[in-house]
């Protein structure tokens, strides 16, 4: 089946703990983006890749790092969480740039 | 900067009434793209739209892109209740590889 995965689905962490959220996608796709959902922003895109070892910014880039080592993973790593990056993280791939196909979501929560 | 403002922000129907969200662009964009998010779900694909004037139909639904490709609207007909969700869209201002910027979504509540 055709997935886009996340890890963690939910995560409690506290201000300044190292964290990583694992993306995994089965469908060869070449681009790759971060999303983090908050209420009344919608989404925003954190980070996006067009390929292996291939990175860019989004829009709200600040405080987060990602890498994209192999094709099919793309983590997304807060080096310092604080508590103004409590969201919802979404994950998604796609084989054009356009379609986006998203992952479920992962609710982070920082203390 | 670049910005994709949709409206409204909330949409409450009667079952079986009509409905539509708006999409507008500060600049124009090479293509837009629709989604829709269930309560408690991730955003899901639902068009593309890439030529000017465009418009296409999935069932009930139907999208427009406008002639200057600063503009889209989703259109339903006859809402039902699995219509419920928050309808986002999304788009690129040219080639592919620069940032995507979605809409704030319209959220959909219909009742029965």
């Amino acid at each position: 089946e055709a997935q886009v995965t996340q890890n963690p689905r939910y995560l409690i962490t506290v201000t300044g703990k190292k964290l990583t959220v694992t993306c995994s996608q089965n469908m060869n796709h070449e681009y790759m983006s971060w999303y983090r959902q908050d209420p009344g922003l919608g989404l925003r895109q954190i980070y996006y890749s067009m390929n292996v070892e291939v990175t860019d910014k989004g829009d709200v880039p600040e405080g987060y790092k990602v890498s994209r080592k192999e094709k099919r993973n793309f983590p997304l790593i807060l080096e310092s969480p604080s508590p103004n990056q409590t969201s919802l993280y979404f994950c998604a791939s796609s084989g054009d740039w356009y379609t986006q196909y998203f992952g479920p979501g992962t609710r982070l929560t920082v203390l | 900067g670049q910005q994709v403002m949709q409206i409204p922000q909330y949409q409450h129907v009667q079952e079986g009434e009509d409905f539509t969200t708006y999409c507008n662009s500060s600049t124009t964009l090479s293509n837009i793209q629709w989604y829709k998010q269930r309560p408690g779900g991730h955003p899901v694909f639902l068009i593309q739209l890439v030529k000017s004037g465009e418009v296409k139909k999935q069932k009930r639904l139907t999208f427009q892109f406008g002639e200057a490709k600063k503009n889209s609207s989703l259109h339903i007909t006859a809402t039902q209740t699995t219509d419920v969700g928050t309808y986002f869209c999304a788009g690129s201002p040219n080639q592919a590889g620069t940032a995507l910027i979605f809409g704030k979504g319209t959220t959909l509540s219909v009742s029965s």
